[in-house]
């Protein structure tokens, strides 16, 4: 079965760390574009980054600095690390595969893990 | 970047209705536009890619369409598991980033 299973978020300070993993089943990681999509409470979908098969990373400016996506390709597995958290960064983060022959759609999607900024 | 504009914002319908949502292009995009559906506490569905071509395992009723700065969602007849927020989605092509409108939230009347 094709899934993704996020773990990682928590609470966390103003300031503070957290890396968020994104486990992957049934499709190979390092062969498709990923990305992180994230909700916060009562809002829309926001865009945070992506990983493009041949490693390029790109990141929304509301992170771009602080956050860096990456994968193991043996663990199959992508990663987010989250530094210099802020209280706007609190949301449910989502993983997601991008489909470039789909026109880059996010066709599968994880079910979400929350991380709080907060003192 | 591209700013994706979704109308109505909000939407109240009955079953067996037909309903549609636009979403509106700041600029003209090409057919990279995407529709999903998101109900609460769940991750967002996609339903549609390439503005008209329907997901697999996505019912008929479902269908989108639009070229240039606007495109529509429409579900021919609503059935009670379609109440949820809808959202469009298109890519931004350098450097590469997503854009996500802001969400059509359809409710039952």
């Amino acid at each position: 079965e094709v899934q993704l299973v996020e773990s990682g978020g928590g609470l966390v300070q103003p300031g503070g760390s957290l890396r968020l993993s994104c486990a992957a089943s049934g499709f190979t990681v390092s062969s498709n574009y990923m990305s992180w999509v994230r909700q916060a409470p009562g809002k829309g979908l926001e865009w945070v980054s992506v990983i493009y098969s041949g490693g390029s990373t790109y990141y929304a400016d509301s992170v771009k600095g602080r956050f860096t996506i990456s994968r193991h390709n043996s663990k199959n597995t992508l990663y987010l690390q989250m530094n210099s958290l802020r209280a706007e960064d609190t949301a449910v983060y989502y993983c997601a595969r991008v489909v470039a022959a789909i026109h880059d759609a996010f066709d599968i999607w994880g079910q979400g893990t929350m991380v709080t900024v907060s003192s | 970047d591209i700013q994706l504009t979704q109308s109505p914002s909000f939407l109240s319908a009955s079953v067996g209705d037909r309903v549609t949502i636009t979403c509106r292009a700041s600029q003209g995009i090409s057919s990279y536009l995407a529709w999903y559906q998101q109900k609460p506490g769940k991750a967002p569905k996609l339903l549609i890619y390439a503005a008209s071509t329907l997901q697999s395992g996505v019912p008929s009723r479902f269908s989108g369409s639009g070229s240039g700065t606007e495109f529509t969602l429409t579900i021919s007849s609503l059935q009670p598991e379609d109440f949820a927020t809808y959202y469009c989605q298109q890519l931004n092509s350098y450097p590469p980033s997503y854009t996500f409108g802001q969400g059509t939230k359809l409710e039952i009347k």
